[in-house]
């Protein structure tokens, strides 16, 4: 009973290609966010949605897309892959309790090499 | 925005020791701070979260403390054990709960 899943867990795909990340989390949690982690291991968000409205959108090119079906659901989608895009994508969740402190809860990521 | 800073080398120490690890910030204190584990090939797991009206907090054999005056917080694990090897990250809480991660330290614990 994974809290957090992400598919793919690796992605090998040429400069130009479109391709999609999916993520689901059975924990309830009413937030969820998109991280990239790169090669010196900075990991940086990239988008947070709240009950499927966007509300933190980083300085990311427009070829990112996020889509939330549901408040469970929130997935990537890369336009025009880029050589820069390969990197680990995390996915994460968080109920923001009273108080507004929050802990997320991350997938196991998901590895995009671009050739 | 915030910036955090985390000993970019590995720490080596012997088993049984304590394992210290800094995070540095630049700009405001955070309301919070938070500190996860981070396997190879995994994603972060929260260890544990620091108010700014704490100074200390304990988990078992981990402590964080937090400074606001120094705009530091420190990590530590007692009596570290080969299965604490692993990266360490130092989160922030930056504007509307968004959290900024330092880089990680990685700890290597040799028996």
């Amino acid at each position: 009973d994974t809290a957090v899943s992400q598919t793919p867990k690796y992605l090998v795909t040429q400069m130009g290609n479109d391709k999609s990340i999916k993520c689901e989390q059975n924990l309830g949690h009413d937030t969820m966010y998109w991280y990239k982690q790169d090669s010196k291991k900075f990991l940086k968000i990239m988008f947070s949605y709240n009950n499927k409205e966007l509300i933190i959108n980083e300085t990311v090119p427009n070829r990112f897309s996020p889509k939330s079906p549901d408040k469970a659901h929130l997935n990537l989608h890369i336009n025009s892959l880029e050589l820069g895009d390969s990197a680990v994508y995390f996915c994460a969740s968080s109920q923001l309790p009273t108080g507004g402190e929050e802990t997320q809860y991350f997938g196991p990521g998901t590895r995009l090499l671009v050739l | 925005s915030q910036k955090i800073e985390q000993n970019s080398e590995a720490l080596n120490i012997q088993e049984g020791k304590t394992a210290t690890l800094t995070c540095n910030y630049t700009n405001y204190s955070p309301a919070y701070l938070q500190w996860y584990r981070q396997d190879p090939g995994r994603g972060p797991v929260f260890l544990l979260l620091i108010r700014e009206n704490e100074k200390e907090k304990r988990k078992e054999r981990l402590k964080v403390t937090f400074d606001t005056t120094l705009k530091q917080s420190l990590f530590h694990i007692t009596a570290s054990q080969p299965a604490d090897s692993a990266t360490y990250l130092c989160a922030l809480e930056e504007y509307g709960n968004k959290l900024v991660f330092g880089a990680g330290t990685i700890l290597r614990v040799k028996s």
